[in-house]
């Protein structure tokens, strides 16, 4: 159980175009998830946090309109990259918080890379 | 904020030692959860091990085992007969005691080597 999927695991695009990466929990009901990036060979560092039914949370630095972020249903929440620029080419992993189970663990999907040309 | 920080960004151990990945942290908060995360080639982010700080007995998980010293703020890993599938980049992770509060902070990492 507590299985978290990410699509696309992986994207190229053009620059100035967007990207949108889907996060689900497959086998349970997420009331948080979060989205982190994490560049070759350094930590995960967290984007924004998103709560079911309302806004995410940015992180200070996070463009808020660059990284749209939307959690629609308690087992999906997407990440857009708007107008994608090379920079913003790397590894966003997403993670889930069960709402049922023990408060303090949270289940991470496989990632997606990102490449901007 | 909180800060979480491992010092050693390589470790080597040889198949079937015991190797020690340190982590220290600093924070302000009495009740807190502290994590060791696995990340291997794959990158898919793998629980290890956690231990909650209220709780002064350290938590073992088969091979795995901490040693968390709240005064100190450190809380290290021990990988004892270690294996080839255990190298990967290993996370050390600071997670507040609740509320909103249920973001994870993370060390920068050690990668870690498994010598045949």
């Amino acid at each position: 159980g507590a299985v978290v999927s990410q699509h696309p695991s992986w994207v190229i695009c053009k620059s100035g175009t967007s990207v949108k990466i889907e996060c689900r929990s497959l086998d349970f009901q997420a009331t948080t998830m979060f989205w982190y990036r994490q560049f070759p060979k350094q930590s995960l560092m967290l984007m924004a946090t998103s709560n079911e039914g309302s806004k995410a949370t940015y992180e200070q630095g996070v463009e808020k309109d660059k990284f749209l972020i939307n959690h629609a249903s308690l087992t999906l929440s997407t990440l857009t990259v708007t107008s994608a620029h090379p920079e913003d080419s790397s590894f966003y992993i997403c993670s889930a918080r069960e709402i049922a189970g023990a408060d303090n663990e949270q289940f991470f999907g496989p990632g997606t890379r990102l490449t901007v040309l | 904020a909180q800060t979480v920080t491992q010092s050693q960004p390589e470790m080597s151990v040889q198949e079937a030692e015991t190797v020690t990945l340190s982590c220290t942290y600093d924070t302000s908060e009495s009740d807190y959860y502290l994590f060791w995360y696995k990340q291997p080639p794959s990158r898919q982010m793998i629980l290890v091990i956690r231990q909650e700080a209220y709780k002064q007995q350290n938590a073992t998980e088969n091979r795995f085992s901490v040693n968390f010293q709240k005064a100190a703020k450190s809380f290290s890993l021990k990988i004892s007969d270690s294996q080839l599938g255990d190298a990967a980049m290993y996370f050390c992770a600071y997670r507040g005691s609740g509320g909103s509060n249920y973001k994870l902070t993370f060390g920068k990492g050690t990668l870690l080597t498994v010598n045949p």
